[in-house]
């Protein structure tokens, strides 16, 4: 079975500073990592994947992450915050096996203080 | 201009009505999804569809039910069986076959019960 737990509902930084959400998950089969946006009212946009070869991946709007199977870990980071970053992050996980449904994590949501 | 369509973007039901949320895709993708969002509790699948005319239950498929009679269409009807149904509904479609993991999202509807 697969599931997600992303540590801490509400993140606040600086504008400027660095932006750290973490997620970590469970899987009994290599798994396929996925981290996504969320703005107010709208539909999920990917970020970024992982799903085999160079653990540490890069997305869009500046934001990586590195997957660490020995830690069950894939946060996300972005090394300078900006307004525009605030939003809802959502971090999934698929097994590599199988059915090729997503198991959510509850979702983090970044303020950004300006 | 390729995507994900929902309508309507807010819909008001009074208890007892059913109603019937709609999903169009022109990606030609073979996948497609409903999930749930309440706040705090991330997206929790509904039910979805791997090919046209055939669909499966998710984690939370009591009181909605679905069809899949065109590749392009996946509607959500919201039953009177549903006892909690105010919530915020995303659609997602995945292109079929190996190697194609990521779900892209529409705009969402959001569903209150009056």
């Amino acid at each position: 079975a697969q599931s997600v737990t992303q540590l801490g509902s509400h993140v606040s930084v600086s504008e400027g500073a660095l932006v750290l959400l973490r997620c970590n998950y469970s899987s009994s089969v290599p798994p396929y990592l996925f981290w996504y946006v969320q703005y107010p009212n709208q539909g999920l946009q990917l970020l970024l994947k992982y799903t085999t070869g160079a653990t540490l991946v890069k997305g869009i709007n500046g934001f990586e992450a590195e997957f660490k199977k020995s830690e069950t870990s894939f946060h996300l980071t972005k090394p300078s915050a900006h307004m525009s970053d605030a939003a809802e992050y959502f971090c999934a996980v698929k097994s590599s096996a199988g059915a090729n449904n997503l198991f959510f994590g509850t979702g983090t949501r970044l303020t950004v203080i300006p | 201009d390729g995507g994900i369509t929902q309508s309507p973007k807010y819909l008001f039901r009074k208890e007892g009505q059913n109603v019937t949320l709609s999903c169009e895709q022109n990606l030609n993708h073979d996948a497609m999804y409903w999930y749930r969002q309440d706040p705090g509790q991330g997206l929790r699948l509904i039910y979805y569809s791997q090919i046209v005319n055939d669909f499966q239950k998710g984690d939370i498929a009591e009181g909605y039910s679905v069809s899949r009679e065109k590749k392009e269409s996946f509607p959500l009807t919201v039953t009177s069986a549903q006892k909690n149904p105010t919530a915020f509904y995303l659609c997602a479609s995945r292109a079929g076959g190996a190697g194609t993991d990521t779900q892209y999202f529409g705009p969402g509807t959001r569903l209150t019960v009056l």
